[in-house]
């Protein structure tokens, strides 16, 4: 079974709303880490946050780790229609070698 | 910088076939692995090295070998090709110390169909 689960599997919102999407996971973990995947592309590296962390920012994302409930959030906000594209939470859990273990993902489609 | 190259971009092979998936990194990177990626499955890892000479079994090893010779290259070998080896394979990489906060950088993907 895998160790993280994105929620929701599809996202579809207007330009200029934001975009919520969450992460849960079943072990515990050093850190949790997002990424972006474009169509046909590799993943690109978005943000961490560290296990003794709660929330962290970076530009339009802010990313909040509640560790008693095992789940991570991403928000976008005024999301572009750039910002089209799957996303993935992945994390380096002790149990699985510390290794990186992505979920199924979350796509996001941004409508003009 | 190039980061991390894959080669080919596309594949077809045959049932039976045999063939090697390359991935060469510049940023003089510890850690390298190989994932696939299967439609609603997320990325799964198949095989990865902590540096040259050391490699371990990842979540879907059958059917896959690697080797790290040096710390630039590690390719993937499908030894004979079957239909549920079709997927996107993606190169990773990242500096030493996993569990550190480490980021992983990523290839482009190989496309393989296997028919």
């Amino acid at each position: 079974s895998q160790q993280g689960e994105e929620d929701p599997q599809a996202l579809s919102i207007q330009e200029g709303e934001n975009a919520t999407m969450n992460c849960s996971y079943k072990t515990s973990i050093n850190n949790l880490q997002w990424y972006r995947q474009n169509s046909g592309r590799g993943l690109v590296h978005l943000i961490l946050i560290r296990s003794n962390e709660r929330e962290k920012h970076s530009g339009r994302l802010r990313v909040t780790l509640d560790t008693s409930k095992k789940s991570s959030s991403l928000l976008i906000t005024a999301s572009r229609a750039a910002d089209t594209a799957s996303y993935f939470c992945a994390t380096d859990a002790k149990d699985y070698g510390q290794n990186f273990v992505f979920g199924p993902g979350t796509r996001l489609s941004v409508l003009p | 910088n190039a980061g991390v190259t894959q080669t080919p971009k596309f594949q077809v092979l045959k049932t039976g076939q045999s063939m090697t998936l390359q991935c060469a990194q510049d940023m003089n990177h510890e850690y390298m692995s190989w994932y696939r990626q299967d439609p609603g499955m997320g990325l799964r890892l198949i095989h990865y090295s902590v540096g040259a000479g050391i490699t371990d079994q990842g979540e879907v090893p059958n059917g896959y070998n690697v080797s790290r010779s040096t710390t630039e290259d590690f390719p993937l070998r499908l030894l004979s090709a079957a239909p549920s080896q079709t997927s996107v394979y993606f190169c990773a990489s990242s500096y030493t110390n996993r569990g550190k906060g480490e980021k992983l950088f990523f290839g482009s993907g190989t496309q393989l169909s296997v028919l």
